[in-house]
């Protein structure tokens, strides 16, 4: 089976400049989630979505950040303009419920460098 | 403020011997935990997951959970270099959102 999919797997760009992250979680998944993670804060839930609906961004750190998932097997994380504190590895995980038989599954992440 | 708290070690275990990893939880509504194993520039890995007061076995990993103390433990076997990996701990809360912890370095000397 295929796992959560992320791209691009690095992306480097310039202060001020947009950057999109996309996902495709495991076919049939329910829900989605966004994370950052850096050495100084460890693992940040920025928002999830359940049934392509946004439940809960009160991780998102502010509004330069956004978030969609127009289907059930896309979503993007939006940063604009980006900052050189944005810069972190992104990961998207999915899982089929909540609760403890349904782990969460994490692709392999972004890792965005803002120069 | 819920929280889980690990030490960020590097936590030092020779080969063969018992690593133990140890984590505490503040909520005391968090009814689920799991441990994720996350090697270096990867994604984490589910290794395990809890909720029933006791111990939980699979293969060389044993999960332990003590609800009246708020503690939750990681105890690896045999321990192999290829253990070598920081391993996240979370608990789930009331609202099935998980709180992670910043993650333990185990480093597993031949």
């Amino acid at each position: 089976d295929a796992g959560v999919i992320q791209s691009p797997r690095h992306e480097v760009t310039e202060m001020g400049q947009e950057v999109t992250l996309r996902c495709k979680p495991i076919s049939g998944h329910d829900y989605l989630f966004w994370y950052r993670q850096t050495m100084m804060r460890g693992l940040e839930l920025l928002i999830y979505f359940n049934n392509n609906v946004p439940i809960d961004d009160s991780g998102m750190p502010e509004d330069r950040f956004s978030a969609k998932m127009p289907n059930a097997s896309f979503s993007t994380l939006k940063i604009q303009p980006s900052e050189p504190r944005d810069s972190a590895v992104y990961f998207c995980a999915s899982s089929l419920n909540r609760g403890l038989d349904q782990p969460q599954h994490f692709g392999d992440g972004t890792r965005l460098s803002i120069l | 403020q819920k929280e889980v708290e690990q030490n960020s070690g590097p936590l030092s275990v020779p080969e063969g011997a018992i690593a133990s990893l140890n984590c505490t939880y503040s909520d005391r509504g968090s009814q689920s935990f799991f441990w994720y194993r996350q090697y270096s520039g990867k994604s984490p890995e589910l290794i395990m997951s809890i909720y029933s007061n006791g111990d939980k076995e699979d293969g060389r990993f044993t999960a332990q959970l003590n609800k009246a103390s708020q503690y939750v433990s990681l105890l690896i076997r045999d321990s192999q270099p290829s253990d070598s990996a920081t391993y996240l701990c979370a608990g789930e809360d009331s609202n099935y959102q998980l709180i992670w912890g910043a993650g333990t370095k185990l480093i597993i000397k031949p």
